[in-house]
């Protein structure tokens, strides 16, 4: 399975700062179709997870332009570029490229 | 707009059996994968299944081969997971997605516990 690690795992976090998560995979992620399926996902406290960002760098309708995605191979980048206080939650990327798919441990940010 | 409503979790015994059901609306059913992903308490999230459009293609990780089949219902816009011998381990909030590469609609979930 292809393992997907995350860094750091508790981010705290200053309102209006940026703040960065690194999520490294075991594997790289081109599918055979050309796409690399590296997501990104937001679970607020007591929510279903929520897509911000999909295949690296698109952004979900919705999502607020601070959150951008970046990457490529095995090296991945979600940023924000100035926090605010909904964006407390714990952010997951996941690989959709090879079966099974797989999350990674999810990154808490708190402020 | 795109809608995902789990239903049928709840307290079972281990060995025991459930059936979730997923209801989908606002989006055109039959065109699309779908998926089971759960998370147990305090945990990350596991992919358990998808399954292709017409129903056939389905695939299961290692952890419930076997004991899960997933299937749906096209003419009722619904999907649905058949959970047996079920095991303390299965314990979990079970969500149904949307297309299995790109996961991007979700639904609330539904809890499943499995307990003596």
């Amino acid at each position: 399975d292809v393992v997907m690690t995350q860094s750091p795992l508790s981010l705290p976090v200053t309102l209006g700062q940026p703040a960065s998560i690194s999520c490294r995979s075991s594997q790289g992620l081109v599918y055979s179709d050309g796409n690399t399926y590296l997501n990104w996902f937001q679970q607020r406290p007591g929510q279903s997870p929520r897509r911000l960002i999909y295949k690296v760098s698109n952004r979900d309708s919705g999502v607020p332009d601070r959150f951008s995605g970046s990457g490529s191979g095995t090296d991945f980048t979600l940023k924000i570029s100035r926090v605010e206080a909904e964006d407390v939650g714990i952010y997951y990327c996941m690989q959709g490229t090879h079966w099974p798919f797989t999350f990674g441990p999810g990154t808490k940010v708190d402020l | 707009q795109v809608q995902l409503v789990e239903s049928g979790g709840g307290l079972v015994k281990p060995g025991g059996s459930l059936r979730l059901s997923c209801a989908a609306s606002g989006f055109t059913f039959s065109d699309h994968y779908m998926t089971w992903i759960r998370q147990a308490p305090g945990r990350g999230l596991e992919w358990i299944s998808y399954i292709g459009p017409s129903g056939t293609g389905t695939v299961y990780a290692d952890s419930v081969k076997g004991r899960f089949t997933v299937s749906r219902d096209n003419a009722k816009n619904s999907l649905y997971l058949q959970m047996d011998s079920l095991r303390a381990e299965d314990t979990a909030v079970y969500y149904c997605t949307r297309n299995p590469r790109l996961a991007d609609y979700w639904g609330q979930g539904t809890l499943v516990c499995v307990s003596s």
